[in-house]
């Protein structure tokens, strides 16, 4: 069983479309993350949200447009990509305090092919 | 900056097998958090094992068990009896205590159980 939902799980989109990536958790964890993950490859980090406050962006393109409406959700708002954007984007949380383990508690995924 | 080093790409062992995977990693950081996650084909990655840099003592979780060698950076996952569902991708992470937010991780490692 997944603690962090994520949805859609599958996404097939055209480079002018509009769509976006949801994800929920409700461990209580105050830390969420965005990562881009290629076939074969380790997840790549574009976002992270502390207190629903954006305090990592990894450098990625405005047509990744994260939103974090509170504390169990996390958005990702996707706008004009390309087909090398197609990939598997997770979602992760954690606990953000000093004191906590720096596990990372992952959604199954969207999955997502630009066309 | 931190690198994670996983020198085996692929590997495979045989059903109720033992198997090592290396990890190397670099950091001038003398506190910090190191990571054995989990990937199944199509499936969440899950957090196998951790260990805290501060703790001399290796860290294990029933068949998992990691040989933690600080001062040679080094940080291999052993698992014993190895079993049909043990087949992933397996990633070793690092994370700095005061920086919760941010995982490096390696390229990983796939590893094949055979019957």
């Amino acid at each position: 069983d997944t603690e962090v939902t994520q949805t859609p799980k599958h996404l097939v989109m055209g480079m002018t479309n509009k769509k976006s990536l949801k994800c929920e958790q409700h461990m209580g964890h105050r830390a969420m993350y965005w990562y881009k993950q290629k076939a074969k490859k380790p997840p790549e980090l574009m976002f992270v949200y502390s207190y629903e406050k954006l305090s990592i962006n990894e450098s990625v393109p405005s047509r990744f447009s994260p939103e974090c409406p509170n504390s169990s959700l996390l958005n990702l708002h996707l706008h004009a990509l390309q087909p090398e954007d197609s990939a598997l984007y997770l979602c992760a949380s954690s606990g953000a305090s000093l004191t906590n383990t720096g596990e990372l508690f992952f959604g199954e995924g969207s999955r997502l092919t630009v066309l | 900056a931190q690198t994670v080093t996983q020198s085996q790409p692929e590997m495979s062992v045989q059903e109720a097998e033992t198997v090592t995977l290396s990890c190397t990693y670099d950091t001038s950081e003398s506190n910090y958090y190191l990571f054995w996650y989990k990937q199944p084909p199509s499936r969440q990655m899950i957090l196998v094992i951790r260990q805290e840099a501060y703790k001399q003592q290796n860290a294990t979780e029933n068949r998992f068990s990691v040989n933690f060698q600080k001062a040679a950076k080094s940080f291999s996952l052993k698992i014993s009896d190895s079993q049909l569902g043990d087949t992933a991708m397996y990633f070793c992470a690092f994370m700095r205590n005061t920086n919760a937010g941010k995982s490096t991780f390696g390229d990983g490692t796939t590893l094949t159980v055979k019957p």
